[in-house]
């Protein structure tokens, strides 16, 4: 079988950092995915990781270690839009099969 | 670019009703298509894909079906609604290989009464 786990809730001041981590337990693993989804709409992708090490896009960074199955998701330079739910994923198999985790709730407050 | 649809956004069946969604894909050819369903503050859990005309891949056992009939449509059925089925339904699409990134439709919500 496969698991995700990661935080139920984050809370953060604006302009602060915030890291979200998320350990997994799958076969067939091929990345870790994260998403972004505010209240009422669709998911929407902001990083992958496929090897080890630390991705960064703008004001997001992800960061994966197949080895401790385990990544984050760093967010710099907290915004009130960024209150949000994020979800990690993982990839299983090589047709893209994209498994989700429970996701993570977090309120950045002014 | 690359689109997709899926309809209807809301519906309150009662049970026991049957239940048809729709999605579709614009602007692509030979996607992986999935359907999953969000219960209110959980996670997605992934009910169906499918990487080609008729062929689905079920992940759940339960009161639901999926069909792909043309390339770019994917359908989500049930002969006969629970209360249980009561969720967020979202469609989604990928290219065909490994890179982590699917593009969900808007969503439909669902109420079985």
């Amino acid at each position: 079988g496969q698991s995700l786990e990661q935080p139920s809730e984050v809370t953060a001041v604006e302009g602060a950092i915030v890291q979200i981590n998320c350990t997994y337990q799958t076969s067939g693993f091929y990345g870790l995915s994260w998403y972004q989804q505010h209240d009422g709409g669709a998911p929407t992708f902001l990083s992958y990781n496929a090897l080890d090490g630390l991705e960064e896009t703008g004001r997001f960074s992800s960061f994966l270690s197949r080895s401790d199955s385990y990544g984050y998701l760093l967010l710099q330079e907290l915004q009130m839009k960024d209150s949000a739910s994020y979800f990690c994923a993982v990839t299983q198999g090589g047709f893209q099969k994209l498994v989700f985790g429970t996701g993570t709730r977090l309120l950045v407050s002014p | 670019s690359q689109t997709i649809h899926q309809w209807p956004a809301t519906l309150v069946q009662p049970v026991g009703s049957p239940l048809s969604l729709e999605c579709t894909v614009e602007g692509t050819s030979n996607p992986n298509l999935y359907w999953y369903r969000q219960a209110a503050g959980r996670g997605l859990q992934l009910l169906f894909y499918s990487v080609g005309i008729g062929q689905i891949s079920s992940e759940v056992p339960q009161n639901l079906s999926a069909s792909r009939p043309q390339d770019r449509q994917f359908i989500l059925s049930s002969k006969k609604l629970l209360l249980s089925d009561s969720g967020f339904y979202l469609c989604a699409w990928s290219v065909p290989v490994s890179t982590g990134e699917l593009f969900f439709g808007e969503g439909s919500r669902l109420t079985v009464l």
